[in-house]
């Protein structure tokens, strides 16, 4: 596979469930993100690593808990999450910051019951 | 900090009709532009980038030109088809930063 692959396409969890959503690159990026698109909100810029290592977090919720284990695999682990959660959840690579632009996948659309 | 401005949408064109989507930006530095599409139920593509003043990327018969002087990175076809329907993102990077600032995102509906 080439490019930037996301699993699973779709979920719905209710908001006492606990799941995860993968990304895996297979591009040779050093730097990989999680971006939320809600319905007639700008996109929004989640976490960021680079190197494996988180270098942003955008005050998001402790119920997103994000993991890299190495430079071509991301998680976002997610528990006790609310109604207003349901999106788009995108995940990006890239080389060398955002000089060259991303990468995106296409996109997990969760649903919270 | 750095920010893109893009036209709101939604847009709605006659096939072979012309597309303008402006998009104007602030950075203290000297940024990548770039304009991203998104295909309904997809993730967002390069559609084309510039990485210096009067640089012009292209793709897909779209065109822009990294404007210094206006701070402009406009994208511009001459003639849309119905495939070209979706949703059209600005956005520039900082060579210092990570990060990508997105416009808001232009709506594009093309009829037959």
């Amino acid at each position: 596979e080439t490019g930037v692959t996301q699993t699973p396409r779709h979920l719905v969890m209710g908001m006492t469930n606990k799941k995860s959503l993968k990304c895996e690159q297979h591009l040779g990026h050093n730097a990989m993100y999680w971006y939320k698109q809600s319905a007639k909100k700008p996109l929004e810029l989640m976490f960021v690593y680079s190197l494996e290592e988180r270098v942003e977090n955008n005050s998001v919720p402790s119920r997103f808990s994000p993991e890299c284990p190495n430079s071509s695999h991301l998680f976002l682990h997610l528990h006790t999450l609310q109604p207003e959660d349901s999106a788009l959840y995108l995940c990006a690579s890239s080389q060398e910051g955002g000089l060259y632009g991303y990468t995106f996948g296409s996109g997990t659309r969760l649903t919270v019951v | 900090g750095d920010s893109v401005t893009q036209m709101e949408g939604p847009v709605t064109l006659s096939e072979e009709a012309f597309l303008t989507i402006n998009c104007t930006y602030t950075a203290t530095g000297y940024p990548s532009l770039f304009w991203y599409v998104q295909y309904p139920g997809e993730g967002l593509q390069l559609l084309l980038k510039a990485t210096k003043a009067d640089d012009k990327g292209s793709n897909k018969g779209f065109e822009a030109t990294y404007r210094k002087e206006t701070t402009s990175f406009h994208l511009e076809k001459g003639s849309v088809q119905v495939s070209d329907s979706a949703v059209y993102f600005c956005a520039l990077s900082d060579r210092d930063d990570y990060k990508l600032s997105f416009g808001a995102g232009t709506t594009v509906t093309v009829r037959a």
